[in-house]
């Protein structure tokens, strides 16, 4: 498994500024993922995040809205920008771990967000 | 497209009684995995089951998986109010490069009444 944090843990934002959600990991893993789950709802993805190449974003989200950093092997970052009530949401990030379930997904705590 | 439809979207029964979820999905997988997620907190993976597996066990939990009719079941017998949470199977995207790529269903949210 991993251990894996998220910063903030939750915040308050006012509608048109921009936050940045810090996912650490305590072991090196290539494939980090961010999702969204809007209040009531299930669990959307938003981005792959793998170090060394360029995000891959799911339909409906795009980079401007989302930038994402992958730094290096234990570290991403996804900013959320320009926000609006809208974007208020519980932002998770999740690596995947290989080992015996090696398609085994492991999520961080969440970020949640709420913009005024 | 969405997979992972759950059934019931909620369930609330007595500590001790057993507590039923089910999952359809639409399309091959490679794998379908269980989550619990308590109010507000991170998910938590419960237990992932193979496209080639027919049932698995953890603990209380047991999962069976139908491939020809492509549903999950998840089953937690002697409930406790702990069980508390909101329970979401994922399936991946079966063979091709997008395959590791989870998609969620809306979840079942389970009430156990102590």
């Amino acid at each position: 498994s991993a251990v894996i944090s998220q910063k903030p843990s939750r915040d308050i934002c006012q509608r048109g500024t921009s936050l940045t959600i810090q996912c650490q990991v305590d072991s090196q893993v290539t494939m980090m993922f961010w999702y969204r789950q809007q209040p009531g709802q299930s669990l959307t993805l938003i981005a792959t995040a793998n170090q060394g190449s360029e995000a891959t974003y799911e339909s409906g989200f795009v980079i401007d809205k989302f930038p994402i950093s992958r730094p290096n092997l234990t570290f991403s970052t996804l900013t959320v920008s320009n926000m609006s009530p809208e974007d208020s949401s519980i932002y998770l990030c999740s690596v995947e771990i290989r080992g015996r379930n090696r398609e085994t997904q492991y999520f961080g705590p969440g970020t949640r967000l709420l913009v005024l | 497209s969405q997979q992972g439809e759950e059934d019931p979207q909620a369930l609330s029964i007595q500590e001790g009684e057993n507590a039923t979820m089910n999952c359809s999905y639409k399309t091959s997988i490679n794998n379908l995995q269980w989550y619990r997620q308590n109010s507000g907190r991170g998910l938590v993976h419960l237990i992932l089951i193979r496209s080639n597996e027919r049932e698995k066990h953890s603990g209380r939990l047991r999962v069976t998986l139908d491939t020809s009719k492509k549903s999950s079941s998840l089953l937690i017998t002697a409930s406790r109010a702990a069980d508390t949470a909101s329970y979401f199977c994922a399936t991946d995207g079966g063979s091709g490069a997008g395959s590791y790529q989870l998609t969620f269903g809306k979840g079942t949210k389970l009430s156990v009444i102590p």
